[in-house]
């Protein structure tokens, strides 16, 4: 059962880098999205999706691109690292079906990507 | 606009102690879930429990209980004789009933002392 699986765990970048956060998720769930995790702020939500072809911002969502090809990917781009950007970053999935009935709502969570910005 | 606050920034007891943590939220839509969630020290999120607003009835699972109060818009969440094993940062959580965007309180770190 892999579940929801972030790529990489860790990652140095230096200012005005760029790069992208791999998500994937075995579970066909149609809801996808990123949160960022900083201390004393809980987890605030970048970007999500409710399915292929569609996307929205969250509450952070300057500095960061996304989207959503497939059902099973849910990329991360930051176009132009600051030392803002440094924080844990999640990736999460749900049932948002109807027919999920009482798992409806719960989010899946990856293992989170450490990233520093220099 | 929705709102969590977790007032409780760190709390440490003696195994086997009683320990609450306080969630209180804000929203203007009628109908909404509350949830919380578990990081212990290795990273990963889970999931602990879903609550609709439309019940309001009080749930217990092995040493975890929940006390839904809608009349003071909280949710606290109890653990009944603590454990090492309850040591992490625990978030309390809140949604609309369609939406699935879930708005995330600060955390609070639960330390439990052998």
């Amino acid at each position: 059962n892999a579940g929801v699986t972030q790529t990489p765990k860790f990652q140095v970048l230096k200012t005005g880098q760029s790069m992208t956060l791999q998500c994937a998720q075995d579970m066909n769930h149609e809801y996808m999205s990123w949160y960022r995790q900083d201390p004393g702020m809980g987890l605030r939500l970048i970007h999500y999706s409710v399915g292929a072809g569609i996307t929205d911002q969250g509450e952070v969502p300057n500095g960061y691109n996304v989207s959503r090809s497939t059902t099973e990917d849910f990329p991360l781009r930051l176009l132009s690292a600051a030392p803002s950007q440094t924080s844990v970053y999640f990736c999460a999935s749900s049932y948002s079906h109807p027919l999920a009935g009482g798992r409806i709502g719960e989010l899946f969570f990856g293992e989170g990507s450490r990233l520093t910005v220099l | 606009a929705q709102k969590v606050t977790q007032a409780q920034t760190e709390i440490s007891v003696v195994e086997k102690e009683d320990v609450t943590l306080d969630c209180v939220y804000e929203t203007r839509d009628t109908t909404y879930y509350l949830f919380w969630y578990k990081q212990p020290p290795s990273g990963e999120l889970v999931f602990l429990i879903r609550r609709n607003s439309f019940d309001e009835q009080n749930e217990i699972s092995g040493r975890y209980s929940w006390n839904f109060q809608k009349s003071t818009s909280s949710f606290n969440f109890t653990i009944t004789a603590s454990q090492v094993v309850d040591s992490a940062v625990y978030f309390c959580a809140l949604s609309g009933l369609n939406d699935y965007k879930l708005s995330f309180g600060a955390g609070t770190t639960v330390t439990v002392r052998a």
